[in-house]
């Protein structure tokens, strides 16, 4: 799976749109960029996951430039309870395939009032 | 609730003990995995079930034993555990095997090896 890099920390507070940014040089033609969000003591949760453009649910966006090197999960109006570890994944998406989750160390976002 | 439950949530036990840790899913799924958390590193993956076959078993100690007698059940059997096993074990189960398949994550057991 390709190896991803992202921030350790980042601060934010309320009410700003917050952007976490993830490096995945070596990423693979049928590679799909995943993001999972962990409070603390709970499994991760599913945010939001593309290939390419962009991608919006009712939680993120996703940003993937066409060289699909990087990756950006925008979270808009953060509050308090946004306060959690961010994980940004990569692997390939095709049948046969075991759903191997590699996850990194994962960006833990801080919110302040 | 994700539909991934996970019993006990926390359990205390000593080397010598055996102790099983059960993972019950309720979203018709037909894949199971365990994983591992410990302090400050990430989490590992430790098995995956598919049909209730075992498809991926990450060179994980034989102290620890899975279980999947159905598609909707996943045991982790614990026996001469080490202080260092002390983790947060997570269960997920996702719909295929496919990572566009989401995986939903249980609460977690918070084990500790004294």
């Amino acid at each position: 799976l390709a190896k991803t890099t992202q921030p350790i920390s980042m601060d934010s507070y309320e009410g700003q749109e917050v952007n976490i940014t993830c490096s995945h040089n070596n990423i693979a033609t049928n590679d799909y960029i995943t993001w999972y969000q962990q409070f603390p003591s709970q499994g991760p949760r599913f945010i939001i996951q593309g290939y390419k453009t962009k991608v919006t649910n009712e939680v993120a966006s996703l940003f993937i430039p066409a060289d699909r090197k990087s990756s950006t999960l925008s979270l808009p109006r953060v509050s308090l309870s946004d306060t959690a570890v961010y994980y940004c994944l990569v692997g390939p998406s095709y049948g046969g395939a075991t759903n191997k989750l590699i996850f990194g160390t994962g960006t833990l976002l801080a919110v302040q009032p | 609730e994700t539909g991934v439950t996970q019993t006990p949530r926390h359990l205390v036990m000593g080397m010598t003990n055996k102790k099983s840790l059960k993972c019950e899913q309720h979203l018709g799924h037909n894949a199971m995995y365990w994983y591992k958390q410990s302090a400050k590193k990430p989490l590992e993956l430790m098995f995956v079930y598919s049909l209730e076959e075992r498809v991926e078993n990450n060179s994980v100690p034989s102290r620890f034993s899975p279980e999947c007698p159905n598609s909707s059940h996943l045991f982790l059997h614990l026996h001469t555990l080490q202080p260092e096993d002390s983790a947060l074990y997570l269960c997920a189960s996702s719909q295929g095997l496919d990572i566009n398949n989401e995986q939903f994550f249980g609460p977690g057991t918070r084990l500790t090896v004294l």
